[in-house]
């Protein structure tokens, strides 16, 4: 079946400016994640869904970032006022559930975000 | 506070010589440790995975990986490098409830 998807694959954009993100994970999985990879960074962690409980924000670096998930499936990842920092490849991945940090996560290709 | 270190930000080696990615993670209980790679362009792939039993594990494309408790490491070996290896090389922790922390990968460039 189709990996996990995420578009667009590259956004260029203007200081101040809002962007959405998308993230359609694989069918059938319950978790999703968001991560941000800076240049010459590792992943850093965003943003977790599972299922249908509260989402695991601790990782957005500010109230500018937020995620929504819709029906269990297609995720979003929405930045206000985009600042130059913002700047990264920002990375979604799915998992199959058991509320456990075994589980293999499957990567989308990512969609890097430029701000100008 | 959990974290992985990579040491290596960049390695070069020859096609056909063996290879040894460093990676360190600091965790108080049992970890979950993983290698990914990234291939420009790609997403992450796992390439091996280490939750208990034994200490070495063997993954894909040849790759093997030795989990060491005294030394708090889990470096990536592979006996002979082909140049399609030459990729990004990401080591991660998993942490307690669905938290994934991850190192700040190493670069691997293979010379002909």
């Amino acid at each position: 079946g189709a990996g996990v998807s995420q578009s667009p694959s590259n956004k260029v954009t203007e200081k101040g400016k809002d962007v959405e993100l998308r993230c359609d994970p694989i069918s059938g999985h319950t978790a999703l994640y968001w991560y941000r990879q800076s240049l010459g960074q590792g992943l850093e962690f965003l943003i977790y869904f599972q299922g249908n409980s509260a989402p695991d924000k601790s990782g957005l670096p500010s109230d500018r970032f937020s995620a929504e998930r819709t029906g269990g499936s297609v995720s979003t990842l929405t930045i206000q006022r985009t600042q130059q920092e913002d700047s990264a490849v920002y990375l979604c991945a799915s998992s199959t559930t058991s509320g456990g940090s075994y589980n293999e996560q499957f990567f989308g290709p990512g969609t890097r975000l430029t701000v100008l | 506070a959990q974290s992985v270190t990579q040491p290596d930000i960049h390695i070069t080696v020859s096609e056909g010589a063996s290879l040894e990615l460093r990676c360190n993670y600091s965790y108080g209980a049992t970890p979950y440790l993983f290698w990914y790679v990234q291939s420009p362009g790609q997403g992450l792939q796992l390439l091996l995975k280490y939750f208990s039993g034994d200490t070495l594990v063997q993954g894909i494309k040849g790759f093997e990986a030795e989990f060491k408790r005294s030394q708090s490491s889990f470096n990536l070996r592979k006996p002979s490098v082909h140049w399609s290896d030459a990729a990004e090389y990401f080591c991660a922790v998993g942490a307690g409830f669905n938290k994934f922390y991850f190192g700040s990968g190493t670069k691997l460039n293979v010379k002909p």
